[in-house]
């Protein structure tokens, strides 16, 4: 089954810059990748996503980048605020299941 | 209000008890979800419900059972929990699985066995 890493699980970024996030997955036919924001005492929210017919998306501050090749997708958080900290998770798959990573914990200093 | 409500929100059970979670939307959403959190692992899905009474096993379905019998209403079931069922558990539903659009999720269950 397919089986989806996070590579980093703690990610400190100072106001302003950027925050990348890479995600790695297995199973070629996962077709749907999702990135969820979960607070602090709170559920998980969708924050963006992106399907395998393209290999970019933007929304406003959020980037995510797929790459089918070396089965890897990737957030990218511009210009960081300080709401920006909480956990962040990937997550890869389609057709009803998606596998999450662990988990990225990122911090955005003042 | 787009919204997954789930009951309660913290728990303490004795080993041996039977534990009852409960989980309703009020997005007519046909696929709902009940996954487990646990620290550096993510998060694992334990059922899928389709529909009404159209449930299928996740990746960790030992120990758990779920019943749809309302689309909006989907519980998760332990009987006889276990001192490793300890978790957050999140109830999500979707409008599709199969149009691969997004997940909501509600805010979670934290059970405590002991």
């Amino acid at each position: 089954g397919e089986k989806v890493e996070q590579h980093e699980s703690t990610l400190s970024v100072r106001e302003g810059d950027s925050a990348v996030i890479n995600c790695t997955y297995t199973d070629t036919a996962s077709s749907y990748f999702p990135w969820y924001k979960q607070e602090a005492g709170k559920g998980l929210h969708f924050v963006i996503d992106i399907r395998s017919n393209v290999d970019r998306k933007q929304s406003q501050r959020l980037i995510v980048l797929l790459d089918k090749k070396a089965k890897r997708f990737s957030l990218h958080i511009t210009a960081t605020q300080p709401e920006d900290s909480a956990i962040y998770f990937c997550a890869a798959g389609g057709n009803y299941k998606y596998v999450f990573g662990a988990g990225t914990r990122l911090k955005v200093i003042a | 209000d787009m919204k997954v409500t789930q009951m309660p929100r913290y728990l303490i059970k004795r080993m041996g008890e039977n534990v009852l979670l409960e989980c309703g939307q009020d997005m007519s959403h046909e696929t709902m979800y009940w996954y487990r959190q646990d620290p550096g692992l993510g998060l694992q899905l334990i059922y899928i419900s389709y529909d009404v009474d159209s449930n299928s096993e996740g990746d960790i379905p030992k120990g758990y059972r779920v019943s749809r019998k309302k689309r909006e209403h989907f519980s998760l079931i332990l009987d006889s929990a276990k001192t490793n069922q300890t978790s957050v558990y999140f109830c999500a539903s979707s409008l599709s699985g199969t149009l691969n659009t997004e997940v909501f999720f509600g805010k979670g269950t934290r059970l405590t066995v002991v």
